[in-house]
């Protein structure tokens, strides 16, 4: 498809499990974005990408947590021994940012993966 | 304190009315801003861009203030379709595209 894609859209674990959430962004687009969406809460920052390297990791809350993004393209959130408080929407956006000829640098969402942690 | 930072509200104002949300920022090297909309259960998607000049949108005007980081939107004639949680961004500073989401403030507009 044209958009962000997210996976798994749903993800029931329990505690002390391992992770992982996929973003497939739109083609072309050399930023993205992962941020945690909390009930009520405003989209939390975790940490960007600008092609294959992470530009900014300030938003990661503990050492549990790790993205990648080896080729540029596709993403990946890994989450080690989930928590409860872990429990949120993770939300995945992209942008052409950074593109030669780039207009408001938009950031696309994805429709998120909602992770429950028993 | 948060980076970004907004009325959560509820604001409930009737069919027609005019509605302003504020935001302010504490980053000084932001260089970007945004006003996003979210719907129940959905993602946020872009409503507008934020300039000094202000900037308007059909019903909808931004403003921004830089000497007292200040940002405010402005909604007239709302529409029962206004409901919505509209959210302040900021971006950038040191040479980055950061992009930092308020907590958004929640609009409820009744027939």
């Amino acid at each position: 498809g044209a958009g962000v894609s997210q996976t798994p859209s749903n993800k029931v674990t329990e505690k002390g499990k391992y992770v992982e959430l996929r973003c497939d962004p739109i083609s072309g687009h050399t930023a993205l974005y992962w941020y945690r969406q909390s009930l009520g809460q405003g989209p939390e920052f975790l940490i960007y990408f600008q092609g294959t390297g992470a530009a900014d990791d300030s938003g990661l809350p503990n050492d549990r947590f790790f993205a990648v993004r080896p080729e540029g393209s596709v993403s990946t959130l890994k989450i080690q021994r989930t928590e409860r408080g872990d429990s949120a929407v993770y939300l995945c956006a992209s942008s052409g940012l950074g593109l030669a000829g780039a207009n408001t640098g938009e950031l696309f969402f994805g429709e998120g993966s909602r992770l429950t942690v028993l | 304190r948060k980076e970004v930072e907004q009325d959560p509200g509820p604001f409930n104002v009737p069919e027609g009315a005019t509605v302003a949300f504020n935001c302010t920022y504490s980053n000084s090297a932001s260089q970007s801003f945004f006003w996003y909309r979210q719907d129940c259960r959905k993602e946020p998607k872009l409503l507008m861009s934020v300039y000094s000049s202000g900037n308007e949108d059909g019903r909808f005007t931004a403003q921004l203030n830089r000497a007292s980081q200040y940002i405010s939107l402005l909604i007239r004639d709302s529409k029962l379709s206004d409901s919505a949680t509209y959210l302040c961004v900021s971006r950038g500073g040191t040479g980055g595209f950061k992009t930092i989401f308020g907590a958004g403030t929640r609009l409820f507009v009744k027939a």
